[in-house]
């Protein structure tokens, strides 16, 4: 069956760019998780939906940082006014309820900011 | 504060051999394990979970094992194999919240 999936999986922004990132969580998959992680380190979490509520946005880092999931599959993480220290891979999973389940990963977009 | 800690980057073991990947961790909320594997320009993938009301957890050629008391857990891979070689981390879930708390990896290679 299909994965997770997001898009696009590079990208290549200059300072003060605004970016749009996707994810496409399993089938069915009520919880979905958007993660950070820089060059050496693990998965940072960001925020979290239980279909389209949003019900944790702790990890975003500051509030150039959005994320939506408006009819509770598709995601959007969206950075506006992107700074060089946003470079990193951006990595969306999915559980089927989003207790302590094992999540699935996307691939990952590479970010990188010019 | 990093709450999950994985001291070792990296790990070098000959085919055949075992293979042991450590983590520690500081809270003693958290109550569930998992430890995911990743490949170069893919996701994590998921590997092993183990809660904390137990003390081991096998599938086939891999075992993981906890500590409570030490706050620490193992990964132990028999026999390594060169399709073994990826980046591992161990991530911890506490009750109540909703993420993981990942380390920061250890990359394992397997010499044939």
């Amino acid at each position: 069956g299909a994965g997770v999936s997001q898009s696009p999986r590079y990208k290549v922004a200059k300072r003060g760019q605004d970016v749009a990132l996707r994810c496409d969580p399993i089938s069915g998959h009520v919880s979905l998780f958007w993660y950070q992680q820089a060059l050496g380190q693990g998965p940072e979490f960001l925020t979290y939906f239980q279909n389209e509520a949003q019900l944790d946005k702790s990890g975003l880092p500051s509030d150039r940082f959005f994320a939506e999931r408006p009819e509770g599959s598709v995601s959007t993480l969206k950075i506006q006014r992107t700074q060089q220290e946003d470079s990193a891979v951006y990595l969306c999973a999915s559980s089927f309820q989003g207790d302590q389940e094992t999540q699935y990963f996307g691939p990952g977009t590479r970010l990188l900011v010019l | 504060d990093q709450q999950v800690k994985q001291n070792s980057p990296s790990l070098s073991v000959q085919e055949g051999r075992i293979s042991i990947l450590n983590c520690d961790y500081t809270n003693s909320m958290f109550d569930y394990f998992l430890w995911y594997k990743k490949y170069p320009a893919e996701g994590p993938t998921f590997l092993i979970s183990i809660s904390s009301i137990k003390d081991k957890n096998e599938d086939g050629r891999f075992t993981v094992f906890l500590n409570k008391s030490a706050k620490h857990l193992s990964l132990h891979i028999v026999p390594s194999q060169p399709g073994d070689s990826a980046v591992y981390f161990c991530a911890a879930w506490e009750g109540g919240t909703y993420k993981y708390i990942f380390g920061t990896g250890t990359r394992l290679k397997v010499l044939a």
